[in-house]
């Protein structure tokens, strides 16, 4: 059973707008998340962390918000650009099982910005 | 500019070869990491290893082996290649979490 979770395969928005891509969570230990962007043909990048200590962490256009009563995050990018328009990975680490920080990846959304 | 570099970007193998998938990193970094990417499933975790010669397993250990003789290089290994391992395969590192990945490799087995 996956421990991330992104519901929405995809995602199109139009160019200017905003776009949110969410991530649900299911093991409550999880303190430290990640997303990662993908352009075909080339590995991860990553983008942006946060802490559970936090509920939010922006960076510029990417802001990422937690509820950790919710087991919920997203990513937020304001304003969307054509050249975002990749997959974003939602990970997270910390699940208190294993000595090392295991990150655990969701499936990914692949999103569109149309100009 | 951190540069994690996979020896080969497509690879074609017959079911039942050994197989060597290596990686080099230019950053000093302690963590070194392979995952495969399959659609649907994201990332998962293959082997870790946390300092030469050091390694753990991930999530799908089986049917790999690892090795990490410097601290810049990391190998994967598929010591009986199957069907089944056709996935890419990427290399990662950082100071604590996978945060500069290679370009992956493409591998198919055949």
């Amino acid at each position: 059973d996956q421990q991330v979770k992104q519901n929405s395969p995809s995602l199109s928005v139009q160019e200017g707008r905003i776009s949110i891509l969410n991530c649900d969570y299911t093991n409550s230990m999880f303190d430290y998340f990640l997303w990662y962007k993908k352009y075909p043909a080339e590995g991860p990048t990553f983008l942006i962390s946060i802490s559970s200590i936090k509920d939010k962490n922006e960076d510029g256009r990417f802001t990422v918000f937690l509820n950790k009563s919710a087991k919920h995050l997203s990513l937020h990018i304001v304003p969307s650009q054509p050249g975002d328009s990749a997959v974003y990975f939602c990970a997270a680490s910390g699940d208190g099982e294993t000595s090392y920080d295991k990150v655990i990846f969701g499936p990914g959304t692949s999103l569109s910005v149309i100009p | 500019d951190v540069k994690v570099t996979q020896s080969s970007r497509y690879l074609v193998k017959r079911t039942g070869e050994k197989v060597f998938l290596e990686c080099v990193q230019d950053m000093d970094h302690e963590n070194m990491f392979w995952y495969r990417q399959d659609p649907g499933l994201g990332l998962r975790l293959i082997y870790f290893s946390y300092d030469v010669k050091m390694k753990e397993k991930g999530d799908i250990p089986e049917g790999y082996s690892v090795s990490r003789e410097k601290k810049e290089r990391f190998s994967l290994i598929l010591e009986s290649a199957s069907t089944n391992q056709t996935s890419m395969y990427l290399c990662a590192t950082g100071p604590y979490q996978p945060q500069h990945f290679g370009d992956g490799t493409r591998l198919s087995i055949l």
